[in-house]
């Protein structure tokens, strides 16, 4: 399930499972969005980044979707692991500007 | 390793001292980019420079704070006057090419100002 925590949102599901991880980014002219992996104590790890003129996206078992019209971003993680576990970012930039990020989600995996 | 090295990974300091924060980036990465990350929260851009050239500047990066990147290679950043608020992880990113999207993080400094 999917759950508010103390400082943020968390999604817990069993090893397997399929996760699927929101975003609502905030400017209608962000042209290039970019997901993160941050495990606890190191920096973030890029997974997967997509451009405006593109929907959907697929890498080693992710997939980004990009809906411009609610200006919503999701990350799919298929057949999750438990070295999933971690926080994960989007981000989202309008040309040269620099990246903004997103408040993060907590996945937590459960063998 | 050839990716983003930061050095130290930890530091802690009494309130008053000054700190300096260094980053290497991936070699031949021409953008480098200085973000401040607290607890629960993402990122925030702090600076970044193109080559030697400091481009842009945040409004978080108060007259404390000074970045350089002096041979377009690695930077500094130097926090005078620490203040307890200044605690935070300190991260570096790289990126290539002019719009340089993919930035790639380093393992971040985290500064605990006492």
């Amino acid at each position: 399930g999917e759950s508010v925590g103390l400082h943020l949102p968390t999604l817990s599901v069993q090893e397997g499972d399929n996760s699927i991880i929101n975003c609502a980014y905030s400017n209608s002219a962000s042209d290039y969005f970019i997901w993160y992996k941050q495990e606890s104590g190191k920096g973030p790890q890029f997974i997967i980044d997509i451009r405006s003129n593109m929907d959907k996206r697929q890498g080693q078992r992710v997939t980004v979707l990009l809906n411009k019209t609610v200006k919503h971003l999701s990350l799919q993680i298929a057949a999750t692991q438990p070295g999933d576990s971690a926080v994960y970012f989007c981000a989202e930039k309008i040309g040269y500007s620099t990246l903004t990020f997103g408040k993060g989600t907590m996945l937590l995996v459960s063998p | 390793d050839t990716g983003v090295s930061q050095n130290p990974r930890h530091k802690i300091t009494k309130r008053g001292q000054n700190v300096t924060f260094r980053c290497d980036p991936i070699s031949e990465h021409n953008r480098l980019y200085w973000y401040r990350q607290t607890l629960g929260q993402g990122p925030e851009f702090l600076t970044y420079f193109q080559n030697e050239a400091q481009l842009e500047k945040s409004r978080l990066l108060s007259d404390r704070f000074s970045a350089e990147r002096p041979k377009g290679s690695f930077s500094t950043l130097e926090i005078q006057r620490t203040e307890q608020g200044d605690s935070a992880m300190y991260l570096c990113a790289s990126s290539f090419g002019s719009q340089g999207e993919t930035q790639y993080f380093g393992p971040g400094t985290r500064l605990l100002v006492l």
